[in-house]
Parts: structure tokens; C-alpha cells; sequence
């Protein structure tokens, strides 16, 4: 079964540009979670989508968003870049039961710079 | 809300054993779970414990007390390879995201 990919891996930007960001789930998982991943930071939680629905939503500004399709991949959009936005951006997929047991499974991430 | 906290740096010789505290404040969860990372690469599921006790799978096992809100995750024949960042984290009910802790990087020397 193939893991979780996310486009691109590495991505350059400016200040004030926005990106978007893709992820394509395990097949059959219908949730997907976004994490943002700085130095000394850990995983901060983004949001997750289950079923094309945002579920959750972590303490970020408006300029985050998200979406997923009816195919269960998933985007984010980063809309005015900062120089703080620099950072890993995994995302994790994993059945979506909201149980103890429901394991996330993570991308390699997407590594954004911003200039 | 929830809230966990481990050591941010352990150091520990090859063929020793380590432990990685994690020490939470939270409501109620459904169990604690433990991510290994290396360096360049995504978290990966290491284990999880839904009661309290000792869960072991091979050199690693991991253990949970609830009325100590405290948990492990202990490594033992320690190998270079080891050298890798470890989150412990936690779902509560309700369709909640799962919370991480802010990791512990484990350096494993010679």
C-alpha cells in the first residue's frame, strides 16, 4: 500500500506570495492532518479534515487554510507569506474514527522557505 | 486543553538503556502515543498505550500511569541508529486532533 505523499518537498518563496500545498492520503484513510514543524517547536496542529469536512482547527491565523476533496487529498493554502512561516509542513492521514487507536501516518513534508 | 512535557535533550551511550519521560496535563484522553522522527524524516508510530502499565515491543516499550499523569518510553540496547527525535502524544474524546508533545532528541554516542 503506498504512504502518504505530499507535493512539492521543497518549495522557495517570498514574502507576501502565498502557496499551496498538497497531500494525498493512504488509500482508504479519510482523514488528513496538518502539522507546521519549527526548531525546538515540536508538531503544532494545523487542522484535519475528515470526509471533505474541516473537523478541527489549531491556533492559527485566517491566513491558513485548507481543504479536502472528495478523494480524500487534502491542500493548504498559505496566503501573505511571513518570514515566520518558514518551516516543515507535514501531513498525516489515518482512518479518522477519533479513537486512542487511530494511528496517524506521516508525509515527508513539505519544506517551505520564505525569503 | 491539553498540555505534555518531556525533556527537550537525552544523551545516552550505545548498548545502555534510556528513558524519555512525558508528563501531561490534561482532562481525559483516550491513550498516550510515541512518534520516533529521525533527522530529514517523517514521524513514525512507535506505540500506544490505552491502560496503564508496561506495553513492550521488542528493545522498546512504553509504560503509562494515569493517576501520575506521566509516562515513558524506554529504549534498551541502545543502538546509534536510536538517534532520533521522540514525541509522546495525546487524543482526547470527541473527534479531538492529537497533541504532541514538543519532542526529546535522543543522541546516542559511542
Amino acid at each position: 500500500k503506498a504512504g502518504v505523499t505530499q507535493t512539492p518537498r521543497y518549495l522557495i518563496k517570498t514574502r507576501g506570495q502565498q502557496v499551496t500545498l498538497s497531500c494525498s492520503p493512504i488509500s482508504g484513510h479519510r482523514s488528513v492532518s496538518w502539522y507546521q514543524q519549527t526548531p525546538g517547536q515540536g508538531l503544532q496542529f494545523l487542522f484535519e479534515y475528515f470526509s471533505e469536512t474541516q473537523r478541527n482547527k489549531g491556533n492559527f491565523p485566517g491566513r491558513f487554510s485548507g481543504r479536502q476533496f472528495s478523494n480524500s487529498r487534502s491542500e493548504m493554502n498559505v496566503s501573505t507569506l511571513e518570514l515566520g512561516d518558514s518551516a516543515l509542513y507535514l501531513c498525516a492521514s489515518s482512518f479518522g474514527q477519533g479513537s486512542g487507536t487511530d494511528t496517524q501516518y506521516f508525509g515527508p513534508g513539505t519544506r517551505l522557505t520564505v525569503l | 486543553g491539553q498540555s505534555l512535557e518531556q525533556p527537550s535533550e537525552v544523551t545516552a551511550v550505545e548498548g545502555a538503556i534510556v528513558q524519555i519521560n512525558c508528563t501531561y496535563q490534561t482532562s481525559g484522553f483516550y491513550g498516550l502515543s510515541w512518534y520516533q522522527q529521525h533527522d530529514g524524516g517523517a514521524p513514525t508510530f512507535l506505540s500506544y498505550n490505552a491502560l496503564d502499565g508496561l506495553e513492550e515491543t521488542g528493545r522498546f516499550s512504553s509504560f503509562l500511569s494515569r493517576s501520575d499523569s506521566y509516562g515513558y518510553l524506554l529504549l534498551q540496547e541502545l543502538q546509534m541508529k536510536d538517534s532520533a527525535s521522540y514525541f509522546c502524544a495525546v487524543r482526547s474524546p470527541g473527534n479531538t486532533p492529537l497533541v504532541f508533545g514538543k519532542g526529546t532528541r535522543l543522541s546516542v554516542i559511542a
